[in-house]
């Protein structure tokens, strides 16, 4: 059982260029987030999904956009990179609230992106 | 009012010590608090939970105490082991679809 899959693992962009951080999970949730990790400041929300085909924007979405085309995909898009957004961005997925487990979300391994 | 804010930043602890990490809330209608525990290079994983309607939740040699009239809740690993060094989080909700997580404690337990 795979979990929460993010690709690429590392990646290093140069200012102003473009790409898309891939999540997969196998769990059929359906709650996906995506979240940056920066030393001191914990973990931000950028944009989350409750399902198939909607988005919404969390705590720091400007820069970044993102897609739920099929369940068990959510992308994250940086259409013009800069080096504020260099970090380390997590994908997680969870059941709906009404589920008794309650919100546990899963969290991938992380993907390293440095912007030069 | 959304934030959780947690303390200390770092902690260094002697094995077979307490490590005791603190959080604070202003929100009360935050009805679930989970800490989570983060190995380098990996992404963080639930921990530990609790609802407000109970004082201590106990899971081996993690507990998590509670203090609904002081808004605090508080982490304690007892007899720490080097294998407990790890970056942890608190978090917070409330029916919504979005977990506050604090700013996080790094934790190192030297033998």
């Amino acid at each position: 059982n795979a979990g929460v899959t993010q690709t690429p693992k590392f990646r290093v962009l140069k200012t102003g260029q473009s790409m898309t951080l891939l999540c997969a999970q196998d769990m059929n949730h359906e709650y996906m987030y995506w979240y940056r990790q920066d030393p001191g400041m914990g973990l931000r929300l950028i944009h989350y999904s409750v399902g198939e085909g909607t988005t919404a924007k969390g705590e720091v979405p400007d820069g970044y956009n993102v897609s739920r085309l099929k369940k068990q995909n959510f992308l994250l898009g940086l259409e013009s990179a800069a080096p504020s957004q260099t970090s380390v961005y997590f994908c997680a997925s969870s059941y709906p609230l009404g589920n008794r487990v309650r919100n546990i979300q899963y969290f991938g391994a992380g993907t390293r992106l440095s912007v030069l | 009012q959304q934030q959780v804010k947690q303390s200390p930043q770092s902690l260094i602890v002697q094995k077979g010590g307490i490590s005791i990490i603190n959080c604070a809330y202003e929100n009360t209608a935050f009805d679930y608090f989970p800490w989570y525990q983060q190995f380098p290079g990996k992404g963080p994983a639930l921990l530990i939970a609790i609802r407000p309607d109970v004082s201590e939740k106990k899971e081996g040699r993690f507990t998590i105490s509670f203090n609904k009239s002081a808004k605090q809740f508080s982490l304690h690993i007892m007899d720490s082991q080097p294998g407990d060094s790890a970056t942890y989080f608190c978090a917070a909700t409330y029916n919504t679809d979005k977990l506050i997580f604090g700013t996080g404690t790094r934790l190192q337990v030297f033998p």
